[in-house]
């Protein structure tokens, strides 16, 4: 079964917005990561936040991780037209496995 | 470097067919991993290996079969081809870091289509 599930499934905006979205996980985890999927596309590595980091920064991307409530949450500031993909987050415990989730799709209008 | 290479692109087989996918990467990676990804299932991991000799299965390893002869590559084998293996298939693979550590920052494949009819 699916270790994450995102929220939204979808989401869409307007050039210039911010564009959050968040995923769930059920067990505890070493550590969590972000991709990008473009269309028709293999995964592109985003971040990579730690169990024990609360915070990550990479350019427009934020990362935030709530070990507590099982979620963490990415944030894109300032979107471009070139944002425009599905988003997965991916766990791992420790024991050489990576479980993606379902992913949320992201549209950004120019 | 290349990356990571899948071969072929597309597929279509007929149900009952065998068929092997390739992956190859030139990165030195001791991670290998095979995903399969259906709509509005994300993906979803089928095998994985952490060396060369040594595979292990993921979620849904049923049907399929993996070996790793080298550090290079990381055939994913289809034994006798069903509809419900229509999938889009990935690639990827990843690195130990200085203290041993495997990273899971996953490096992917352009992902091989297969239709199984």
């Amino acid at each position: 079964s699916q270790q994450g599930e995102e929220d939204p499934q979808a989401l869409s905006i307007q050039e210039g917005e911010n564009a959050t979205m968040n995923c769930s996980y059920k067990t505890s985890i070493n550590n969590l990561q972000w991709y990008r999927q473009n269309s028709g596309r293999g995964l592109v590595h985003l971040i990579l936040i730690r169990s024990n980091e609360r915070e990550k920064h990479s350019g427009r991307l934020r990362v935030t991780l709530d070990t507590s409530k099982k979620s963490s949450s990415l944030l894109i500031t300032a979107s471009r037209a070139a944002d425009t993909a599905s988003y997965f987050c991916a766990t791992d415990n420790g024991a050489d496995k990576l479980i993606f989730g379902t992913g949320t799709r992201l549209q950004v209008f120019p | 470097n290349a990356g990571v290479t899948q071969t072929p692109k597309f597929q279509v087989l007929k149900t009952g067919q065998s068929m092997t996918l390739q992956c190859a990467q030139d990165m030195n990676h001791e991670y290998m991993s095979w995903y399969r990804q259906d709509p509005g299932m994300g993906l979803r991991l089928i095998h994985y290996s952490v060396g060369a000799g040594i595979t292990d299965q993921g979620e849904v390893p049923n049907g399929y079969n993996v070996s790793r002869s080298t550090t290079e590559d990381f055939p994913l084998r289809l034994l006798s081809a069903a509809p419900s293996q229509t999938s889009v298939y990935f690639c990827a693979s990843s690195y130990r870091t200085p203290s041993g550590a495997i990273t899971y920052e996953q490096y992917f494949g352009p992902g091989t289509r297969l239709t199984v009819t």
